[in-house]
C-alpha cells in the first residue's frame, strides 16, 4: 500500500538551530499537509499546501509542496524547546478514499 | 466541550474478547476519521465517513474490524475476537467537510488506548 517516508527519522537539535525534513511518497499526492503530535495527544495541524511548487509559512515553520508532487519538506526556523514532537506529513493521493501519514520525524530540541 | 472526544480514555482486555470504541465528533462536521497508531509508529488510517457513508473499507486490518456512524454524529469503531497485535492507541478525527476537501483541518480526539492481554 501507499507509505510516505519520512527523513530524518529523529533529530537532535540545539536550541535555536534551524531544521529541515522532508517527506516523499509513491504517488501523486494533490494536498500535502504537516501536523505535528506532542506525547499523548493527537496530531495537530501546521500547515497545509494546495499545489506543486507552493511555499506557505506559518510563523517559524514553512512547508514547501514539491513540483513533482511527489514530496514535501518542512523547515523550522530558530528551534524553540516548544517545537519537541512528532512531526507527520499527510495527505490524500490523487486517487482512491483514503488518507495517508508519513512515518514521522521525531524532533528533540536541547536547551 | 467543542472538541471531538472518545472513550473509553484506556481499555484493557483478554485476547479474544469484543471491544466497542466510542467517538463523538464535533458537531456539525460531515467527515470522521478513524486511525491506528501502534507505539512508536505512525498513524494508520483505517476508515472515513463522509456523512453515515463509508466509502472505502479497504483500510480495515481484517473482518474482525468493523465501524459505523449514526445520526452523522457519533461513531463505534468495534473490533471483534481481539488479538494481541491490535494493542494501540485508536484516534478519532472529525472536519467540516471531508473528501470533498481534504484540506480541511482534522481535529483529533486524545485516542483510545487498547490493551490486549
Amino acid at each position: 500500500g501507499q507509505q510516505l517516508n519520512q527523513s530524518p527519522q529523529s533529530m537532535f537539535i540545539q536550541e535555536g538551530e534551524d531544521v529541515s525534513m522532508n517527506c516523499t511518497s509513491s504517488s501523486i499526492f494533490n494536498t500535502w499537509l504537516w501536523y505535528k503530535q506532542d506525547p499523548g495527544e493527537g496530531p495537530v495541524l501546521l500547515i497545509a499546501l494546495y499545489k506543486a511548487g507552493e511555499l506557505t509559512s506559518n510563523g517559524r515553520l514553512t512547508a514547501q509542496f514539491g513540483i513533482t508532487r511527489k514530496d514535501s519538506f518542512l523547515n523550522i526556523s530558530a528551534s524553540i524547546p516548544s517545537d519537541v514532537g512528532i512531526y507527520f506529513c499527510a495527505g490524500p493521493p490523487n486517487t482512491g478514499n483514503q488518507f495517508y501519514f508519513g512515518t514521522g520525524t521525531s524532533l528533540t530540541v536541547i536547551p | 466541550g467543542a472538541g471531538v472526544s472518545q472513550s473509553p480514555s484506556n481499555k484493557v482486555t483478554e485476547k479474544g474478547k469484543d471491544v466497542e470504541l466510542r467517538c463523538d465528533p464535533i458537531s456539525g462536521h460531515t467527515a470522521l476519521y478513524w486511525y491506528r497508531q501502534r507505539l512508536g509508529q505512525g498513524l494508520e488510517f483505517l476508515i472515513y465517513f463522509q456523512g453515515n457513508s463509508a466509502p472505502d473499507k479497504s483500510g480495515l486490518p481484517s473482518d474482525r474490524f468493523s465501524a459505523e456512524r449514526t445520526g452523522e454524529s457519533v461513531s463505534t469503531l468495534t473490533i471483534q475476537r481481539t488479538q494481541q497485535e491490535d494493542s494501540a492507541v485508536y484516534l478519532c478525527a472529525s472536519s467540516p467537510r471531508g473528501r470533498g476537501s481534504w484540506s480541511d483541518t482534522q481535529y483529533f480526539g486524545p485516542g483510545t488506548r487498547l490493551t490486549v492481554l
